[in-house]
């Protein structure tokens, strides 16, 4: 079976700084992974997924994530953060059971400060 | 607009009654999910369904019970035998069929029972 681990369960950066928010997973096929955003008290919006080809994929708001197979990690970056960027990430990844299911990790919240 | 509701946006029930939690996609997505999430615990899958009148249990269906009647709904009944039903539910949806199974959502119903 799949699993997803996000190393962290609060990340806090200053408005600007670099962001890097950790994804491994597991997974007995090639993975699909995937990577979410939640704002408080609403449903989660995809920010970029990874299905095949290229490794480093771009998403919405300036975030971008790159695929390593030898490491097992998919992480999220976004090169300078901003106060809007405050709010919970969950990575999730596809695959193993031939189903369209999706296991999550248990998310990692962004706080940004002035 | 295409898109996934759910309603209500907050329900408040008393213990010992079953309260039934609405979802509908107009997106002509073939797979409908239920998930729970409380905090620090990620999203855990209670049921899915891939096909009308079939619906298959998630990590943790045990006090929850579904239907699947038509295309576009896909109710979730939260039973008096859930033991800890209070918590913040989110329905999703996908297309099955040949692409990278990215599950959509839904804005979320905020149960409370007392």
């Amino acid at each position: 079976a799949q699993s997803v681990t996000q190393l962290g369960s609060h990340v806090s950066v200053s408005e600007g700084a670099l962001v890097l928010l950790r994804c491994n997973y597991s997974s007995s096929v090639p993975p699909y992974l995937f990577w979410y955003v939640q704002y408080p008290n609403q449903g989660l919006q995809l920010l970029l997924k990874y299905t095949t080809g290229a490794t480093l994929v771009k998403g919405i708001n300036g975030f971008e994530a790159e695929f390593k197979k030898s490491e097992t990690s998919f992480h999220l970056t976004k090169p300078s953060a901003h106060m809007s960027d405050a709010a919970e990430y969950f990575c999730a990844v596809a695959g193993d059971s031939g189903y369209s299911t999706l296991t999550f990790g248990k998310g990692t919240m962004l706080l940004v400060s002035p | 607009d295409g898109g996934i509701t759910q309603s209500p946006k907050y329900l408040f029930r008393k213990e010992g009654q079953n309260v039934t939690l609405s979802c509908e996609q107009n997106l002509n997505h073939d797979a409908m999910y239920w998930y729970r999430q409380d905090p620090g615990q990620g999203l855990r899958l209670i049921y899915y369904s891939q096909i009308v009148n079939d619906f298959q249990k998630g990590d943790i269906a045990e006090g929850y019970s579904v239907s699947r009647e038509k295309k576009e709904s896909f109710p979730l009944t939260v039973t008096s035998a859930q033991k800890n039903p209070t918590a913040f539910y989110l329905c999703a949806s996908s297309a099955v069929h040949g692409i990278s199974y990215e599950q959509y959502f839904g804005p979320g119903t905020r149960l409370t029972v007392t």
